[in-house]
């Protein structure tokens, strides 16, 4: 098994430029969710999912959207990058609920100047 | 809701001496606790968890951690530290729909 793999592992955006963070998992997990990490703030829950159709916000939910068509892809989308959105983004998988042992992709850094 | 604090930002200590993490947490919910690290430029890894039974768990890495319901802290330890083991160190507690609230973080440095 790959785990949950993310890309890209670097990106630099422009202010306004669009993009999307690509997030997969081969363990036929249920619940996928996006954090994002900054240096004294531990991991913010962005969005999840408890399953193929269904997503939710979390705490910093603002300037990103989510969807999640199948079980294993579950991508993350900047609609109009802010400096604000700077930030290393990780993606997790679990297996159901009350499991809530997360497993991490490697991150994704991100920079918008 | 659910809240965790991390009580020190850095722990200084020197390699082969014991240390430990603090961590404090706030949950109106039935309680799961969980230890991560990350090393330098790397992405997070489970150290240890609890989900009930024992109140003393143990890791990977010769860590282990004591849930301490009455003082709601969970505290990670370890007896003898290596360069190795220099990281940040992540509590958190669940949250609902298999996510986790997480602290600050802790960064463990270790010097010869």
């Amino acid at each position: 098994n790959a785990g949950v793999t993310q890309t890209p592992k670097f990106q630099v955006l422009k202010t306004g430029q669009s993009m999307t963070l690509q997030c997969a998992q081969d363990m036929n997990h249920e619940y996928m969710s996006w954090y994002r990490q900054d240096p004294g703030m531990g991991l913010r829950l962005i969005h999840y999912s408890v399953g193929a159709g269904i997503t939710d916000q979390g705490e910093v939910p603002n300037g990103y959207n989510v969807s999640r068509s199948t079980t294993e892809d579950f991508p993350l989308r900047l609609l109009s990058a802010a400096p604000s959105q700077t930030s290393v983004y990780f993606c997790a998988s679990s297996y159901s609920i009350g499991s809530y042992e997360q497993y991490f992709g490697p991150g994704t850094r991100l920079t918008v100047t | 809701a659910q809240s965790v604090t991390q009580l020190d930002s850095q722990v200084p200590v020197f390699e082969e001496a014991p240390v430990e993490l603090r961590c404090n947490y706030s949950s109106s919910v039935s309680v799961y606790l969980f230890w991560y690290v990350q090393y330098p430029n790397q992405g997070l890894q489970l150290l240890l968890k609890y989900l009930s039974g024992s109140t003393l768990v143990k890791g990977i890495n010769g860590f282990e951690a004591e849930f301490n319901k009455s003082q709601t802290s969970f505290h990670l330890r370890k007896p003898s530290v290596h360069i190795s083991d220099t990281a940040e160190y992540f509590c958190a507690v669940n949250s609902g729909y298999s996510t986790l609230t997480f602290g600050k973080g802790t960064m463990l440095l270790v010097s010869p």
